[in-house]
């Protein structure tokens, strides 16, 4: 699997845009890009994934360079409820697939 | 919007009892997953199940049994509880063909005293 590297954290200002990076550089040409989060005590929650193309779905943007090198995820609204730890995760697509956490992005929203 | 439940949020048992954690999706998802999550360790998966009666090994199985009878339920079970298996437990579900696309529980929080 492609090695991942996200922030540790950041901070976001209520009703702003959240830009969350992730670079994964080793990507390879079958690799997705997932992203989940986790809010505090909670399970985990699936967000957007995709494979070279931008996705776009009711929770957020995902936005993946032309290399693939590197990937975005856009909370288009922050509200203080996203207030989470966001993981991104570059796997080859198979039915079975266990899912690994790494760091993640811890991100406050401010109000 | 896919449910995934989960029969406690709060456990507490003591060491040698047999519990059962049972988890429940009502999406029709082929695949079952229970996890561990546990600080500085991340998510470990324990078991899974791709269809009534199968089950895979995790890459920690060890003290831990499970049960898949029905589609949409599936339980793991601590045969003998001990101090070590204190641990946030996760259940998550997926379609056969979309493996990485899963749907967690909201956890159970066991604690063997």
């Amino acid at each position: 699997d492609a090695k991942t590297t996200q922030p540790t954290s950041m901070d976001c200002a209520e009703g702003r845009a959240a830009n969350l990076p992730c670079n994964h550089s080793t990507i390879s040409g079958n690799e997705y890009v997932y992203w989940y989060r986790q809010i505090h005590s909670q399970g985990p929650q699936y967000i957007i994934h995709g494979l070279k193309n931008n996705e776009t779905n009711e929770m957020a943007s995902l936005i993946i360079t032309e290399d693939r090198k590197s990937s975005t995820l856009i909370l288009p609204h922050a509200t203080l409820r996203d207030t989470a730890v966001y993981y991104c995760i570059v796997r080859v697509e198979a039915a079975g697939n266990k899912l690994t956490f790494g760091g993640g992005t811890r991100v406050l929203v401010k109000p | 919007d896919v449910k995934v439940t989960q029969s406690s949020r709060y456990l507490v048992k003591r060491t040698g009892e047999k519990v059962f954690l049972e988890c429940v999706q009502d999406m029709d998802h082929e695949n079952m997953f229970w996890y561990r999550q546990d600080p500085g360790l991340g998510l470990r998966l324990i078991y899974f199940s791709y269809d009534v009666k199968m089950k895979e090994k995790g890459d920690i199985p060890e003290g831990y049994s499970v049960s898949r009878e029905k589609k949409e339920r599936f339980s793991l079970i601590l045969e003998s509880a001990s101090t070590n298996q204190t641990s946030m437990y996760l259940c998550a579900s997926s379609l056969w063909d979309r493996g990485l696309e899963q749907y967690f529980g909201p956890g159970t929080r066991l604690t063997v005293t």
